[in-house]
């Protein structure tokens, strides 16, 4: 059964950088696609960025060029860089697997960062 | 971008009732050569991860009670719990794959009445 758990600092100041990691269990992270996501209180869900087995990566236009993601197969994580970030960053952030049918069908947790000052 | 708007934000069932949620995407997200609507459909309760109920407009995910359904094609979809139980309350969104930025609707909120 795969497993995901995000880490990461849970609050910080504004213009600092938000570094998450996904760690995944019980399977390989080298077979199959992974992706960010995050819902902020009261809004829609937001997609942040995918990374494909291939080593492509996608990133949510709007986040204009602050988002940052990278993978690490022999830690079996997969990582969330956002420069730069506000108070509007603030949201609950999960690392998420994407199926062979472009699917989200396996989600963490999910952590919630605060930026404040 | 492409919009999804959900429709109604929120929805009061009886136990037992039918419950009909609405999505409507800015434009088509029917991929003609495959004849595959690509839009999903997730549960979602607060302090619980969102979970994958329907894909490719209609098909159920593995696990997911009969009773959910997904229909419709282009625009327009539905989801549909055909007979609402206390464990559905949650919030509905539905999301859009056809392109590579992937957005969500605003979500339906189902309670019970």
């Amino acid at each position: 059964q795969l497993h995901l758990q995000e880490s990461g600092p849970r609050l910080l100041k504004p213009s600092e950088t938000l570094s998450l990691t996904c760690t995944v269990s019980g399977g390989s992270i080298s077979n199959d696609h992974w992706s960010w996501m995050r819902l902020p209180a009261g809004k829609r869900l937001d997609w942040i960025g995918r990374i494909y087995m291939t080593g492509t990566i996608n990133y949510n236009p709007s986040l204009r060029g602050r988002v940052t993601m990278s993978l690490d197969r022999s830690r079996s994580q997969f990582s969330l860089r956002l420069t730069s970030v506000t108070a509007a960053d603030t949201a609950l952030y999960y690392c998420a697997r994407v199926s062979g049918d472009e699917t989200v069908d396996i989600w963490g947790q999910g952590i919630l960062v605060s930026v404040s000052s | 971008d492409i919009v999804m708007t959900q429709s109604p934000d929120s929805l009061a069932v009886s136990l037992g009732e039918r419950a009909t949620l609405n999505c409507r995407s800015s434009r088509s997200v029917l991929y003609s050569p495959n004849y595959k609507n690509y839009l999903a459909w997730y549960q979602y309760k607060p302090g619980q991860p969102p979970k994958l109920l329907i894909y490719w407009a209609s098909t159920r995910a593995s696990g997911v009670p009969d009773r959910f359904s997904g229909s419709g094609s282009g625009t327009d979809f539905t989801l549909t719990i055909s007979s609402l139980q206390a464990e559905d309350v949650a919030v509905y969104f539905c999301q859009q794959y056809y392109t590579t930025s992937w957005t969500f609707g605003q979500g339906t909120k189902v309670e019970i009445k």
